[in-house]
């Protein structure tokens, strides 16, 4: 079993539509958690920090949850320009490596 | 305010010859990690350096790879006699320090192809 785990998708989703990726870690000393997006041929960016209480960024909403060890990311009203793979990553904290799920990949729709 | 900068951005090598690739963290970053992401799989956690330490590479092959980060100048990952295999990208991140909560910043990577 994968230490992180994601559904690959693909999510085909039309605009303007709600979609939720979820992602599993198998570690419970896991300590901080990311969402990172991830372009056809281009290198990881930080979409956000996930923490326990929740955060939200605008349409993008990411949530913790510790006793099942997921977490989640929601896109509300999706763009075109959302198209893209996005990757849950989890850092042990015990010498800083993140460890990736293999990625969701969503394509919105016109 | 330059990001992480890391070049070649490709390098193409023949079986047997000698990867360099090198990678210039953020300014104000001291910490260094290299990642591979062969062609659809995920990214993988090689090693992570400070200046002039290895931290951890619980993630590099044993044989043919080894990374450096000197006091002065850039990380190198060095891939002796390459094989098909190595062709992937290689990505490389930094952070200003060293506790979970930081955040890792990616370069836009070195892509190697072996012939």
């Amino acid at each position: 079993r994968k230490e992180v785990e994601q559904d690959p998708g693909p999510f085909n989703v039309p605009e303007g539509a709600t979609v939720a990726f979820n992602c599993t870690y198998s570690n419970s000393a896991s300590q901080s958690f990311f969402w990172y997006r991830q372009d056809c041929r281009k290198e990881p960016k930080l979409l956000m920090s996930v923490y326990s209480s929740g955060n939200e960024d605008g349409r993008f909403t990411a949530q913790l949850n510790r006793a099942s060890q997921y977490i989640s990311l929601l896109i509300r009203d999706s763009k075109l320009s959302d198209s893209a793979t996005y990757l849950c990553a989890v850092n042990r904290g015990a010498t800083n490596k993140l460890i990736f799920g293999t990625g969701t990949l969503l394509a919105v729709q016109p | 305010n330059a990001g992480v900068m890391q070049n070649p951005r490709h390098l193409v090598r023949r079986r047997g010859q000698e990867a360099r690739l090198r990678c210039s963290p953020m300014k104000g970053h001291s910490h260094v990690y290299w990642y591979r992401q062969l062609p659809e799989e995920g990214l993988k956690f090689m090693v992570y350096l400070q200046k002039e330490n290895i931290i951890d590479e619980s993630g590099m092959p044993k044989e043919r790879f080894s990374a450096e980060f000197p006091k002065e100048g850039p990380s190198i990952l060095r891939i002796q006699q390459v094989v098909r295999g190595d062709s992937a990208a290689y990505f490389c991140a930094s952070s200003p320090a060293g506790g979970p909560e930081n955040i890792q910043y990616f370069g836009a990577g070195t892509r190697l192809s072996v012939l």
